[in-house]
């Protein structure tokens, strides 16, 4: 079975960084894409951040490039968003979500961890 | 960049049809795809490509593309398909996925 488990995700202070991970089982984390999706409370979804499956392509939404680098770990089936500079509108629940091999759509979602940007 | 536009609610009774569009400039020439997210839960692939239905979706879920629209249709509507769906493209010029805005479908 197919599993995607963000973690650390928590309160910052504005202008203040954290890293949150996504740990993968289930597939061959290796030869996936993988993105960041975030969801502001009461909003939509807003994807953020595409990784190849093997580093060398990434993408980055306009409202977090320069501020959020997405990267991943194939030996430890893990997927990573470090995120700086935060700012009040980057409050949301974070989503890492696995690309589908004939995407570019996601087959699999995380459960999603909370980013809370206040002081 | 590229812009999806969906009705922000749709209501239905048990049993009907359910009808949520999904609108972009020349949006037939790109891959649509929709999620279903309900209350507290992460999204859901419901439809890739158009049309295709991934494994253990009910067949009640199809979509269509054509010229500037994008449908998703749900027949039969049951209590459980309350929830809010998106579609999502991938626009080739900038190479970034975009989402709509979100279409919450109840069930009267």
């Amino acid at each position: 079975e197919v599993q995607l488990v963000e973690s650390g995700g928590g309160l910052v202070q504005p202008g203040g960084s954290l890293r949150i991970s996504c740990v993968a089982s289930g597939f061959n984390f290796n030869i996936y894409e993988m993105n960041w999706v975030r969801q502001a409370p009461g909003k939509g979804l807003e994807w953020l951040s595409y990784i190849g499956s093997n580093d060398i392509s990434i993408h980055y939404a306009d409202s977090v490039k320069g501020r959020f680098t997405i990267s991943r770990e194939n030996a430890k089936n893990s997927l990573y968003l470090q995120m700086s500079s935060l700012r009040a509108e980057d409050t949301a629940v974070y989503y890492c979500a696995r690309e589908a091999d004939i995407g570019p759509h996601f087959d699999s979602w995380g459960q999603g961890t909370l980013v809370t940007v206040s002081s | 960049s590229y812009v999806l536009t969906q009705p922000p609610s749709v209501s239905v009774a048990p049993g009907k049809t359910a009808r949520i569009t999904c609108g972009g400039h020349n949006l037939g020439s790109k891959s649509v795809h929709w999620y279903q997210q309900k209350t507290g839960q992460a999204p859901v692939l419901v439809i890739y490509h158009d049309t295709d239905r991934p494994s253990g979706i009910p067949e009640r879920f199809s979509g269509s593309n054509s010229g500037n629209t994008a449908t998703l249709t749900i027949s039969r509507v049951e209590a459980g398909d309350e929830a809010d769906y998106y579609c999502q493209v991938w626009d080739s010029s900038s190479d970034h996925k975009v989402f709509g805005g979100g279409t919450k479908v109840t069930v009267l």
